[in-house]
């Protein structure tokens, strides 16, 4: 499958900035998703970039750069409820096939 | 209320001994897909399907089967468990490929 790679951990302050950045194979790319799963449930949909630049969905907002097969997700005022895992996932050439970076754990401290 | 719904939602059994997971979803999606998850190896896809009686392997398939007999079902078999299956399982499904996947609440599978 894609090689998708991102950091293990990373750890902020509440009311602070994580960027999480991630990395991909770019051949037979379409598209780049991140999830937000916390401990003990399901993942669950944060944003999908098919396209270069910024998307911002209130304190979320996902970077992508197609040609440099990167991508970023970045937090801003980090609140205790964001302590969680931020899965980076791309579709491969046929478009059905995904894959996930094995996941960057955010830990938000007080 | 738009749901994947996966069955049992806990698992105990030995090695050997044929179990099936349910998974049913009520959005009428075409897309299906099976993963499991283990620490520090994030998600990794087990096999998929784009409409009824379509499959495909993902990228860990060995030792698992598929069926998808009706639109909504998509149940995952293990004909001979092992104790490296031990797992956490998701069922997910999606309108497309740039489609959000939805994800059912996971199966936690020991085989022993």
């Amino acid at each position: 499958g894609q090689n998708i790679d991102q950091p293990t951990e990373m750890t902020a302050t509440e009311g602070a900035i994580v960027q999480i950045n991630c990395t991909y194979q770019t051949s037979g790319f379409n598209g780049l998703f991140w999830y937000q799963q916390h401990a003990g449930e399901a993942p669950t949909f944060l944003s999908y970039n098919v396209l270069d630049g910024l998307e911002e969905k209130g304190r979320f907002s996902s970077f992508l750069s197609r040609s440099k097969g990167y991508s970023y997700l970045l937090l801003k005022e980090l609140q205790m409820k964001d302590s969680a895992s931020y899965l980076c996932a791309g579709p491969v050439s046929n478009d059905y096939k995904l894959s996930f970076g094995a996941g960057t754990t955010v830990t938000v401290r007080a | 209320e738009a749901q994947v719904t996966q069955n049992p939602r806990y698992l105990i059994t030995v090695t050997g001994k044929k179990l099936t997971v349910t998974c049913s979803q009520n959005m009428n999606h075409e897309y299906m897909s099976w993963y499991r998850q283990d620490p520090g190896l994030g998600l990794r896809q087990i096999y998929y399907s784009m409409n009824v009686e379509v499959t495909d392997k993902g990228d860990v398939p060995e030792g698992y089967k598929v069926s998808r007999k009706e639109k909504r079902n998509f149940p995952l078999i293990l004909e001979s468990p092992s104790p490296n299956q031990t797992s956490l399982y998701f069922c997910a499904s999606s309108g497309g490929s740039n489609q959000p996947q939805h994800f059912g609440d996971g199966t936690r599978l020991s085989i022993l």
